[in-house]
């Protein structure tokens, strides 16, 4: 399973852009790249999914360089309520157990 | 998106006894689900892996006498922490798979006292 590894916490203001990068070094030719979104106490929410180049959604953008390395979720014009802890998981999207190992996750809080 | 419902979002029980979390797919057909656990201001570490008609695959270290899976439905997945102790009070998570989406409860907050 490729590893991931991202910042431990953000600060952000509303109204800001907010990119968060995960480095997955060693991702596989099968590995996807997906981004769940978790508030306290509750479950996590999908946000986007990629294999490479740009993915756009209506919550966010997901940039993923050539050599699949690393990714960075985007947030565009962020507010209070995108506090919250963002996972970068990478895996196989046949096997489902592989894509949902859960690395330590970036905490943003944004601020007014 | 799909839904994943989980039952109860909290529950309090004293030591010794026993609680079962449910874990339901309401508008697909899981015949994987996935069990969760974290602890305060940690990522969610895998558990198990529940398995429509057949056993259930544990992480290492999860004691799967302690932790019942049962997931006798293509819709339903159940987690029993048997004989719980104060320090099996967590954050229990369950999660469904669909196409290349994971799916996932609201979470059930167990405290045992």
């Amino acid at each position: 399973l490729a590893k991931t590894t991202q910042p431990i916490s953000m600060d952000s203001y509303e109204g800001q852009e907010v990119n968060i990068t995960c480095s997955h070094n060693n991702i596989a030719t099968n590995d996807y790249i997906t981004w769940y979104q978790q508030f306290p106490s509750q479950g996590p929410r999908f946000i986007i999914q990629g294999y490479k180049t740009k993915v756009t959604n209506e919550v966010a953008s997901l940039f993923i360089p050539a050599d699949r390395k690393s990714s960075t979720l985007s947030l565009p014009r962020v507010s209070l309520s995108d506090t919250a802890v963002y996972y970068c998981l990478v895996g196989d999207i046949r096997n489902a157990g592989n894509m949902l190992t859960f690395g330590g996750g970036t905490r943003l809080m944004v601020k007014p | 998106g799909a839904v994943v419902s989980q039952h109860p979002s909290w529950v309090i029980c004293k030591s010794g006894t026993s609680v079962k979390i449910e874990c339901r797919s309401l508008d697909f057909q899981a015949t994987t689900m996935f069990w969760y656990r974290q602890f305060p201001k940690q990522s969610l570490m895998l558990m198990a892996t529940s398995n429509e008609g057949s056993k259930a695959t544990y992480e290492q270290g999860v004691e799967k006498d302690k932790f019942l899976i049962n997931h006798a439905s293509l819709t339903l997945s159940t987690l029993t922490v048997t004989s719980a102790h104060p320090e099996d009070s967590s954050f229990y998570i369950c999660a469904g798979f669909r196409h290349t989406e994971a799916f996932f409860g609201q979470g059930t907050r167990l405290t045992v006292v």
